[in-house]
């Protein structure tokens, strides 16, 4: 089954810009969709199709995707981007959904 | 709007059967796949399985195979997720979510049902 890494955490100071990767095998290939996960709170999507923001979500979140990486940027952070971000994508050989470990976001 | 509702936190003992549900709203039911999460204490998301309500096809997460079962019943519009002997690692928020088309992200999610097993 198809696997995707991240980081466990990333640490920032507001108004800094935050880059969580999101790695896998071709990953550039696929679409990834990303996940926003305050304490005690559901998952909230922020990005979807690899750079696509629903309606909002700020301007500061973005993403891109390429080779073996996908990237959530998070620019100008401010204490409420405090989260779990997770990477997902769809393996359509296996037509599994998947998950990444996730990454703590930490404001400092 | 687009709503899923849960049913509410469980205390069970092992061995304990269990179904929880997730009751979808504001869109035709049927048309979209529902999604199982599960997220453990001070853990990740983890995909269990979909299912699809229109002909109830099902894919599982194999870490998940075997070990409970996905269900939906289009008239009620709700899907659910069952155990047939709960064990106390089964502990966990449980959480449903839909999906458009089978490449789309999990854009609307339930409120998740805790679960919690133990003797």
């Amino acid at each position: 089954s198809y696997v995707v890494l991240q980081p466990p955490a990333v640490s920032m100071a507001p108004g800094e810009t935050a880059r969580i990767s999101c790695g896998g095998d071709d990953i550039g290939t696929k679409s990834v969709h990303w996940y926003q996960q305050r304490s005690g709170q559901a998952p909230v999507l922020v990005i979807t199709y690899d750079t696509d923001r629903p309606s909002g979500i700020p301007e500061r979140f973005s993403g891109s995707n390429s080779g073996n990486t996908a990237t959530l940027t998070i620019s100008r952070v401010e204490a409420g981007d405090e989260a779990d971000y997770y990477c997902q994508v769809w393996d359509s050989e296996s037509d599994h959904r998947v998950f990444g470990g996730g990454t703590k976001l930490t404001v400092l | 709007e687009v709503q899923l509702v849960q049913s509410g936190a469980e205390m069970k003992k092992p061995g304990e059967s269990l179904k929880v549900s997730c009751k979808g709203s504001g869109y035709i039911f049927s048309n979209y796949w529902i999604a199982w999460v599960r997220q453990m204490p001070g853990k990740g998301l983890e995909w269990m399985g979909i299912i699809y309500p229109a002909d109830s096809e099902t894919t599982y997460s194999p870490s998940f195979q075997g070990q409970v079962t996905i269900s939906a019943d289009k008239s009620l519009n709700t899907a659910y997720l069952q155990w047939d002997s709960l064990r106390a690692s089964d502990t966990a928020m449980y959480y449903c979510a839909i999906q458009y088309r089978r490449s789309d992200a999990f854009e609307n999610w339930g409120q998740g049902t805790l679960v919690s097993v133990s003797s």
